[in-house]
């Protein structure tokens, strides 16, 4: 079964920093992996999406990089503004479904 | 052109009571999933469906919770008798056909429940 971990589960940081969120999944068998920004009590916004045949993806200030054999993933965001501040979710698709991580709760401190 | 759709956003039922959730998929999306995201926890996977067909339902409790998608209007998330136990958030998501190999998943905003 997968399972999808994402470390850490809190970061606090000044703005300005750049910084790495990681995200790890147990199976390699994935069609491809997602992150996703969620704001307080709001949906998912779709960030990045990776397919299992790439090692990464780039939209503006971020940045999210594959590797399908170890099974992990991270999300490069760069130069952090406060309005970043929000729980930044990983996310691995197989079969029929996605299967998400319990996130990242960011917050950047202006 | 809208994405997707759901409504209420906030539902307040008392135990015993049904819900139903509504959710209209992106323009051009013909495959519907639904989440739901209890407190402190992921977004966990309960059902997959196409138009009048539902193709995975492996996540869905075995009772009380039933999901449909009709050849007309909104996919539907029906619970029957709400325990406190099912409040949480709702999510839908939506994809085109070839779903999510290629595409990934576009969601709604959320539906709130709350049972009291």
């Amino acid at each position: 079964k997968q399972e999808v971990t994402q470390i850490p589960a809190a970061l606090s940081v000044p703005e300005g920093e750049n910084l790495v969120l990681n995200c790890s999944f147990t199976d390699s068998a994935i069609y491809n992996l997602q992150w996703f920004r969620q704001d307080p009590g709001k949906g998912l916004t779709s960030l990045l999406l990776i397919q299992s045949s790439q090692r990464e993806q780039t939209s503006g200030r971020l940045n999210a990089s594959l590797d399908k054999s170890s099974g992990r993933s991270t999300l490069y965001i760069a130069a952090s503004q406060p309005g970043d501040s929000a729980t930044y979710l990983c996310a691995v698709s197989a079969g029929n479904q996605f299967y998400f991580g319990t996130g990242t709760s960011l917050t950047v401190i202006p | 052109n809208a994405g997707v759709m759901q409504n209420p956003r906030h539902l307040v039922r008392r135990r015993g009571q049904e819900a139903r959730l509504r959710c209209s998929p992106m323009k051009g999306h013909s495959h519907v999933y639904w989440y739901r995201q209890l407190p402190e926890e992921g977004l966990k996977f309960m059902v997959y469906l196409q138009k009048e067909n539902i193709i995975d339902e492996s996540g869905m409790p075995k009772e009380r919770f039933s999901a449909e998608f009709p050849k007309e209007g909104p996919s539907i998330l029906r619970i029957q008798q709400v325990v406190r136990g099912d409040s949480a958030a709702y999510f839908c998501a939506s994809s085109p056909s070839q779903g999510l190999e290629l595409y990934g998943y576009t969601f709604g905003s959320g539906t709130r429940l709350t049972v009291v």
